[in-house]
């Protein structure tokens, strides 16, 4: 079955550095979502793609997806304290959304 | 529009007991997915249901199930409740499939 793989699983981060975390799917996807935790709180929604090798920007968040559409990538440039939380990739294929297991950010003042 | 509603938002059961979790979606929305959230594992799929019928089932026992009635409002079971239960619990409404998922506050199940 369809399996979305997400790496790395901790990502610890000094504030005002970059980092990318990376989405991998065993079948072609229809879309990939993205979605982030906040300690406490729900996944909340940030952004979906949906063509091939397309390219989104919010803010200082770049999400990609790939010319194959089985893999996609999230960049946060100059990391601030707001940024901690889950990062989660969901990939829909056959009308199936699957969650990858979240990339958890930490953020070093 | 209001959001997705989980209720209750704290439960404590004991071994062998069972529980309903309830969740009503976003107006208009007809899918209710479920998952289950522990330390580490991520979200677990359990199930989807669309219009009063299950469309997707994840890997999880029998002891897991679940309903939508006619209003899209969802129920989840879970019967002989095990230690290994424990977890948030998270539902979440879209429209239709493809479209963004939106999740609710969960509601955190303890099993003692």
């Amino acid at each position: 079955g369809q399996q979305v793989m997400q790496i790395p699983q901790y990502q610890h981060v000094q504030e005002g550095e970059d980092f990318t975390t990376y989405c991998n799917s065993s079948t072609t996807l229809s879309n990939i979502q993205w979605y982030k935790q906040r300690p406490g709180g729900h996944p909340v929604f940030l952004i979906q793609l949906v063509k091939s090798g397309e390219v989104k920007k919010q803010k200082r968040l770049t999400f990609q997806f790939g010319e194959a559409k089985k893999n996609s990538s999230l960049h946060i440039t100059a990391t601030q304290t707001t940024d901690v939380g889950t990062y989660f990739c969901a990939g829909l294929g056959d009308y199936k959304l699957s969650f990858g297991a979240g990339t958890t950010v930490t953020v070093r003042a | 529009k209001a959001g997705v509603t989980q209720t209750p938002r704290y439960l404590i059961k004991t071994r062998g007991q069972q529980v309903t979790l309830s969740c009503s979606p976003i107006s208009g929305h007809r899918s209710v997915s479920w998952y289950q959230q522990t330390p580490g594992q991520g979200l677990q799929f359990l199930f989807e249901y669309f219009s009063e019928t299950q469309r997707n089932k994840g890997n999880f026992p029998g002891r897991f199930s679940g309903r939508q009635f006619s209003n899209s409002r969802s129920e989840m079971n879970v019967s002989t409740l095990e230690l290994g239960d424990s977890a948030l619990y998270l539902c979440a409404s879209r429209e239709q499939g493809g479209q963004p998922q939106h999740f609710g506050d969960g509601t955190r199940l303890s099993i003692l």
